[in-house]
């Protein structure tokens, strides 16, 4: 599969717990994205990387999201101390940025807090 | 900052019904796309337009870009229960810039 996959498909922790989510996009992508969904609404953007470059942060994110793509190439987002308004569906999608930035997602990690 | 503004936000037709939602900014745009997400799933790509005035057409789906590049429509002809979903048109103001989405249009087709 040469798809956008993320890891794991659904997370169940406590208040309080750190969570760690992983993205592998298309290979080629050199643009990855970050973006929260709850239902009803569109995808809210978190942060995007150009290869290893932390280009922009939401600033509606607090310091308990973190994300990195060390190599360029996955990504994982860290949610330390987790709240109950934390849970939702995270969704990463990659990109080409010389191609128009057409994004292709993966299936999105849903995050339940209880 | 850039902003996009999609109407209307929800869309409940019949079976054979038309539909269409309509994708609107304060400046002047780069390209458009636009993208679909099924019940339960993720957005899928559809198209992205970047021509003035272009229209493409994907079955029973027509897009236009407006001629000023601020605005853009997607048409469904004779809507299908498949249709059911939410369509986002997403902007790109162009130098490089990550995409701007819109809020969506959540269709839904009764039988």
């Amino acid at each position: 599969d040469t798809g956008v996959s993320q890891n794991p498909r659904h997370k169940i922790t406590k208040r309080g717990q750190n969570v760690t989510f992983r993205c592998d996009p298309i290979s080629e992508h050199n643009r990855l994205y970050w973006y929260r969904q709850t239902l009803g609404q569109g995808p809210e953007f978190l942060t995007y990387f150009q290869n290893e470059a932390q280009l922009e942060k939401s600033r509606l994110l607090s310091d308990r999201f973190s994300a990195e793509r060390p190599k360029g190439s996955f990504s994982t987002l860290e949610i330390q101390r987790t709240e109950q308004g934390d849970s939702a569906m995270y969704l990463c999608a990659s990109s080409l940025a010389e191609a128009l930035d057409i994004q292709y997602f993966g299936a999105g990690t849903r995050l339940s807090v209880l | 900052g850039q902003q996009v503004m999609q109407i209307p936000q929800y869309q409940h037709v019949q079976e054979g019904e038309d539909f269409t939602t309509y994708c609107n900014s304060s400046t002047t745009l780069s390209n458009i796309q636009w993208y679909k997400q099924r019940p339960g799933g993720h957005p899928v790509f559809l198209i992205q337009l970047v021509k003035s005035g272009e229209v493409k057409k994907q079955k029973r789906l027509t897009f236009q870009f407006g001629e000023a590049k601020k605005n853009s429509s997607l048409h469904i002809t004779a809507t299908q229960t498949t249709d059911v979903g939410t369509y986002f048109c997403a902007v790109n103001a162009g130098n490089n810039r990550k995409l701007i989405w819109g809020l969506g249009t959540s269709l839904a087709v009764n039988p």
